[in-house]
């Protein structure tokens, strides 16, 4: 069935890059997504990728894709203390069946230390 | 604009109650999901639901759980004789297309005593 894995942690210091690495098994996925939890709060979408893409660049945020290796990855450059928060990345069905059902890792907490 | 709004923030209810959790979608939202964080882990789909219909209900389990979204007012996700292990975080969210990348809520906190 479908599965998205992500590492459970990831510790920075502020000013460094941080690397977010999920693995997907759907290869029929249309789009992959990245969004951001912070403490207490609801799930605010960073970013999303095209299955057709292999990176996509939005400010200090970097997605690569490795579509044969079904492998995302988010990089946050310059990480601040702001950018402490739980990462999750989904991803949505099939082309044509798609209904918008999203299918979540279990989230990557980043702490990022000043 | 407003958000999803979703109410209560925080719900606490006794094993055997029931608990009704609202969610109203953004303005020209017409597609409704609702999905539940246990803790310590990631979001698992419950229920897809476009106004008046249910279109997914794969991730609702087989018995005490319902949703609807009615023509009129919010969408509604409803716990009939609530367990402790329904206690979790419910997030809803909409969009105006049935596709993801969509707007969450803040969430209801459901505790169950």
């Amino acid at each position: 069935g479908e599965d998205v894995e992500q590492s459970l942690f990831l510790s920075v210091r502020e000013g460094d890059s941080s690397v977010i690495n999920c693995t997907y098994t759907d290869s029929s996925s249309t789009y992959l997504y990245w969004y951001k939890q912070e403490p207490g709060a609801g799930l605010q979408l960073l970013t999303y990728i095209f299955s057709n893409m292999d990176m996509k660049q939005d400010q200090r945020l970097t997605v690569l894709l490795n579509k044969k290796d079904k492998h995302l990855s988010l990089r946050i450059a310059d990480t601040q203390t702001g950018d402490s928060a739980i990462y999750f990345c989904a991803e949505s069905g099939p082309p044509g069946g798609n209904t918008g059902k999203l299918i979540f890792g279990q989230g990557t907490t980043l702490q990022v230390k000043p | 604009n407003a958000g999803v709004m979703q109410n209560p923030r925080h719900l606490v209810r006794r094993r055997g109650q029931e608990a009704r959790l609202r969610c109203s979608p953004m303005k020209g939202h017409s597609h409704v999901y609702w999905y539940r964080q246990l803790p310590e882990e990631g979001l698992k789909f419950m229920v897809y639901l476009q106004k008046e219909n249910i279109i997914d209900e794969s991730g609702m389990p087989k018995e005490r759980f319902s949703a609807e979204f009615p023509k009129e007012g919010p969408s509604i996700l409803r716990i009939q004789q609530v367990v402790r292990g329904d206690s979790a975080a419910y997030f809803c969210a909409s969009s105006p297309r049935p596709e993801g990348g969509y707007t969450f809520g803040s969430g209801t906190r459901l505790t169950v005593v």
